[in-house]
């Protein structure tokens, strides 16, 4: 059964950057048509998707965040990564890891088919 | 951006009734790219349907969803005590997806 275990920091200080891992288990993240993404929950804007990542590369980021998000995936060790730079107050949130799954050709149509537990991250000095 | 509105906010109802949640749209989800999740206190949500109506895996029968256009319907036929969550629903028609603010189904 597919399991994703997010790991990082839950305190980050304002300005610098968040960087989160998802350790993928009971399956591979190469070689399938999934991608790999990562989702955050804050009480007062509630779900909001970051972004998703193909196994070969291919990215999709929400244009919100785009200028300021990464996301990378190594195969080898069959987990995948979120980078957030310039954090504020507002990125406080608990940050999901998924596995996305894309309609079609491409993957700009997507649901989320497996979570992670999630991760509480708090921005404050 | 599509917006979802969820209606009610909060529900109560008791073990064995009928519990019928509500989605809206702002504009017209093609294709029915509509789905449902289930979110338990402390924990991820967790996918139950997609498409509008099809069941995930292992998502018991009493689960169903229906609607189409901008009008969504998640169904729950007979509540169990473990049903008792809050439900969200998320547009993949267009990107950004977007999600519904929630429904608290809440035992009476």
């Amino acid at each position: 059964q597919l399991q994703l275990q997010e790991s990082g920091p839950g305190l980050v200080k304002p300005s610098e950057t968040l960087a989160l891992t998802c350790s993928v288990s009971g399956g591979s993240i190469s070689g399938t048509y999934y991608y790999w993404g990562w989702i955050r929950q804050t009480p007062g804007k509630g779900l909001e998707w970051i972004g998703h990542m193909s196994y070969t590369g291919t990215t999709y980021y929400n244009p919100s965040l785009e200028r300021r998000v990464t996301i990378s995936i190594d195969t080898s060790k069959n987990h995948f990564s979120l980078r957030l730079r310039s954090l504020t107050a507002a990125d406080t949130a608990v940050y999901y890891c998924a596995r996305v799954h894309p309609i079609g050709v491409g993957a700009t149509r997507y649901y989320f088919e497996n979570w992670g537990q999630g991760t509480l991250v708090s921005v404050s000095s | 951006e599509i917006v979802l509105t969820q209606s009610p906010g909060t529900v109560s109802l008791s073990p064995g009734e009928r519990a019928t949640l509500s989605c809206r749209a702002s504009q017209s989800v093609s294709s029915n790219y509509l789905a449902w999740y289930q979110q338990k206190p402390g924990q991820a949500p967790s996918l139950l349907i997609y498409g509008a109506s099809s069941r995930a895996t292992d998502i018991p029968d009493r689960f169903s969803g229906s609607g189409s256009g901008t009008d969504f319907t998640l169904t729950i036929s007979r509540l169990e005590p473990e049903d008792f969550a809050v439900y969200y629903c998320q547009q993949y028609a267009t990107s950004p997806c977007s999600f519904g603010q929630g429904t608290k189904l809440e035992i009476k």
